[in-house]
Parts: C-alpha cells; sequence; structure tokens
C-alpha cells in the first residue's frame, strides 16, 4: 500500500531563516505531487504541484520554492522565511488524472517568530 | 477562474441533530470528491460521486451529487462527537487543457458538535 511521509511536524523558525521540508512517498511510482498550506481555519491553497523529477509548477507567487530531486521525494524551500510563511503546509500526492483523490501527509505546523 | 464555495463556514450543532454542507462550483464539474479534516490532523479522502444526480451512503453520511453537476452536500444523520472537523468539497481543476490531477477545494466546512 502507498504510504507518505512528511517532517519534521512542527518547526519554530526565526524571520530571515532558511526553511527545508520534506515529502516522501512508498509504494507506488511516478506520483503527481502537490504542496499546499493552510492557515488556521481555512482552506487549502494550491502551492506548487510536480508531474515528474525536476517539473514543477508554480500556483502562486510566493517566497517558497519547491524541488522534485527523485521520483517520490518533494522539497518545499525558502532562503529567508516570512512571517506570512507561518502556517500549516500539507504535501499531497494523487494520480495524473481528474478522477483520482489525493493522499496527504500528516503535515508541518510551521510558525515564524 | 473556476471557484469552489461551500456553505456554511461554521456549525455547531448538538449530538443528535443532523447537519449539511453544501458545495457549489462555478464550472460544471466531472467529479465532485469529499474529504474531512479531523481538528490537528489532515484531510482524509471520503468519496467520489461521478454521475449527475448520484447519491452515496457510509453508515450515517449521505453524499449527493446535483443534477448539473456544478453542486453537492454533505449529510450527516444523527451526528457524533466522533463527526467533529472540517469537511471539504473539492473538483477537478478546470483550466483548459490537462489538470494534472489539481484540485480546486472549497474553504470548508468547521462542524463543532456538543455532547
Amino acid at each position: 500500500s502507498q504510504t507518505i511521509h512528511q517532517w519534521p511536524a512542527t518547526l519554530v523558525q526565526p524571520v530571515g531563516s532558511p526553511l527545508s521540508l520534506e515529502c516522501t512517498v512508498e509504494g507506488t511510482s511516478n506520483p503527481n505531487l502537490y504542496w499546499y498550506r493552510q492557515a488556521a481555519g481555512r482552506g487549502l491553497q494550491l502551492l506548487f504541484y510536480s508531474v515528474g523529477i525536476g517539473q514543477i509548477s508554480s500556483e502562486v507567487p510566493q517566497n517558497l520554492s519547491a524541488s522534485r530531486p527523485q521520483d517520490r521525494q518533494f522539497i518545499l524551500s525558502s532562503k529567508k522565511l516570512l512571517l506570512s510563511d507561518s502556517g500549516f503546509y500539507l504535501c499531497a500526492w494523487g494520480r495524473d488524472r481528474s478522477n483520482q483523490p489525493q493522499h496527504f501527509g500528516d503535515g508541518t505546523r510551521l510558525s515564524i517568530l | 477562474g473556476q471557484q469552489v464555495m461551500q456553505i456554511p463556514q461554521y456549525q455547531h450543532v448538538q449530538e443528535g441533530e443532523d447537519f449539511t454542507t453544501y458545495c457549489n462550483s462555478s464550472t460544471t464539474l466531472s467529479n465532485i470528491q469529499w474529504y474531512k479534516q479531523r481538528p490537528g490532523g489532515h484531510p482524509v479522502f471520503l468519496i467520489q460521486l461521478v454521475k449527475s444526480g448520484e447519491v452515496k451512503k457510509q453508515k450515517r453520511l449521505t453524499f449527493q451529487f446535483g443534477e448539473a453537476k456544478k453542486n453537492s452536500s454533505l449529510h450527516i444523520t444523527a451526528t457524533q462527537t466522533t463527526d467533529v472537523g472540517t469537511y471539504f468539497c473539492a473538483g477537478p481543476h478546470n483550466a483548459g487543457g490537462t489538470s494534472y490531477g489539481k484540485l480546486t477545494f472549497g474553504q470548508g466546512t468547521i462542524l463543532t458538535v456538543h455532547p
């Protein structure tokens, strides 16, 4: 069966510090991968998606970047964090079809001080 | 662009009362998906509806897909404290061409149940 791992679970970072969040998927190959951000009590905002190694599409302009160095590895990064980067970051995997569900990791709760 | 709206934003019920959340899309959807996110947790896929007018049930949960495939609802009968969480609907991202499996999520309905 497929599993998705995301870490760390929580992170407290000072403004201006770098960020690296990692997500890995097991039990499937060539998944589509997605990074979402969720503000407290709000919906899911799609940040990036990837359909293959090295292929990244950004949905919204922001202070973050994403990379996919391996088929089942997706990384969310920032060189200098802003206060507005606080939130709940979720990684998800899915299939390249419109009728397939997405499966989410446990998420990373990021607080910027 | 495509919008998926959900109402209400919040719903507080007494345990045993029924609950309904409504989802409306600005565009026709090929399918609608529903997810549940427990407090502090991540969204978990519940169900997918594909056919116009489709109704599916999961125990006390009833999901409907509208005839025009632009709206959907989730109804919970006799809520329990385990039903607490945020319920999201989601439709395939529709911006022309391939969607790459992207979904447009509604803002969610936060359900609290008082014992």
